[in-house]
């Protein structure tokens, strides 16, 4: 399969606090992103990182790619409530798949005030 | 600015009926186009993909069949819906290269009765 898979499933915190979320994958990438869900709603592009990149940031976003590893982390720092959503790593396809996007399962981040 | 319209946002269908779902995307020309499903409390699984009209690669064999009449029309259909047809359908576009960040449609919740 060519889906990322995201690590826990679920997470539960306080705000103020940090989550991280992790995502591997099987298959060489061209580049991974990271997308945010509200309940019920279409996904929102957070954040992407290239085949060819380690550490990238966004505002409170902290995101690591380990290609030898095949795996990716979401940190998300200083939580707000605003913040409970489902998060899903998508890698994008090389050769045949170029163009596609796969995504995982994803994370539901539940932050209590 | 690019906007994307997906409709209708819910649909209940009896086993059997046709199914039509629209996407339109508004600010760009050419644009990759995707229809995603989304079971309860799973990922997203990658259904169609076009990278232009009359272009539709297809990711799972499957009851539904997608077209692109028009530059900026996606279209998912069925003849015949079955139970397992029943799901949360989003629609998304990026710009006509390879994996950029997919910007999504507020989806629609397909039930068939």
């Amino acid at each position: 399969s060519q889906q990322g898979e995201e690590d826990p499933q679920a997470l539960s915190i306080q705000e103020g606090e940090n989550a991280t979320m992790n995502c591997s994958y099987k298959t060489s990438i061209n580049n991974l992103q990271w997308y945010r869900q509200n309940s019920g709603r279409g996904l929102v592009h957070l954040i992407l990182i290239r085949s060819n990149e380690r550490e990238k940031h966004s505002g409170r976003l902290r995101v690591t790619l380990d290609t030898s590893k095949k795996s990716s982390s979401l940190l998300i720092t200083a939580s707000r409530a605003a913040d409970t959503a489902s998060y899903f790593c998508a890698t994008g396809g090389r050769g045949s798949t170029l163009g596609r996007l796969y995504f995982g399962r994803g994370t539901q981040l539940t932050v209590w005030p | 600015s690019q906007t994307i319209h997906q409709w209708p946002a819910t649909l209940v269908q009896p086993v059997g009926s046709p199914l039509s779902l629209e996407c339109t995307v508004e600010g760009t020309s050419n644009p990759n186009l995707y229809w995603y499903r989304q079971a309860a409390g799973r990922g997203l699984q990658l259904l169609f993909y076009s990278v232009g009209i009359g272009q539709i690669s297809s990711e799972v064999p499957q009851n539904l069949s997608a077209s692109r009449p028009q530059d900026r029309q996606f279209i998912l259909s069925s003849k015949k819906l079955l139970l397992s047809d029943s799901g949360f359908y989003l629609c998304a576009w990026c710009e006509s290269s390879y994996n950029l960040p997919l910007h999504f449609g507020n989806g629609t919740r397909l039930t068939v009765t």
